[in-house]
């Protein structure tokens, strides 16, 4: 079974720029996460989709960050404009969805490192 | 929002049992209790999840109390390449409920 994709992996640009980080999540998974993790830190979860709608964004920065997931497939974050404090990990997870009784685990992807200079 | 607490770091030697405490003082009935590790340059891989008593799969063990404030992972027999950082994680599928804490660096030495 293949892994969640995320592309790219490293990413360097300077503030006041814009950036794009585009996820694939496995097939059949219909929940989606995006996730900040800073350096030293836990994840962070900024957004969660349930196919192509949003579940929860109470905390994206919403005034420069925004995410979509068209057709309940892939899904792309973008941040504009960019800010050193956005340095960090971007994780994509994403799970099959059950309703009621156990959860399933989220399947992370590798990352996209975002260095603001 | 169940916050959970872990130690910060802990050491061990490698073939030694290792045990992570964690704490969710506020864990609510829908909850499940799940533990993640993470290597550098990576996302965090799934190594056990339990509602209650314990669960062990060809990994770790999961142990949790009858109040379930509190969840113990337990690595039987580690080896430098469990060196990582642990999470713990209430979760219920619910968003809301996705709090990372800060983890537990593990550095096993030779």
């Amino acid at each position: 079974e293949a892994g969640v994709a995320q592309s790219p992996r490293y990413k360097i640009i300077e503030k006041r720029q814009s950036v794009a980080f585009w996820c694939n999540p496995i097939s059949g998974h219909a929940t989606l996460y995006w996730y900040q993790q800073i350096l030293g830190q836990g994840p962070k979860l900024l957004i969660q989709f349930q196919n192509n709608g949003v579940v929860d964004d109470s905390q994206l920065p919403k005034d420069r960050f925004s995410a979509e997931r068209l057709k309940g497939v892939d899904s792309t974050l973008k941040i504009q404009p960019a800010k050193l404090e956005d340095s960090a990990v971007y994780l994509c997870a994403s799970r099959t969805f059950k309703a009621g009784g156990p959860t399933d685990t989220q399947y992370f992807g590798p990352g996209t490192r975002l260095t603001v200079l | 929002l169940a916050k959970t607490t872990q130690p910060i770091s802990m050491d061990s030697y490698e073939g030694q049992e290792v045990n992570i405490t964690c704490s969710h003082n506020n864990i609510a009935t829908n909850d499940y209790i799940t533990w993640y590790q993470q290597f550098p340059s990576q996302g965090p891989r799934f190594i056990i999840q339990g509602y209650k008593t314990k669960v062990t799969n060809e990994v770790a063990s999961l142990f949790i109390p009858a109040d379930r404030k509190s969840s113990t992972l337990s690595l039987p027999r580690v080896s430098l390449s469990d060196t990582a950082v642990y999470y713990c994680l209430v979760d219920s599928g619910s968003a809301r409920q996705l709090t990372f804490g800060s983890g537990t660096q593990l550095t096993v030495l030779p």
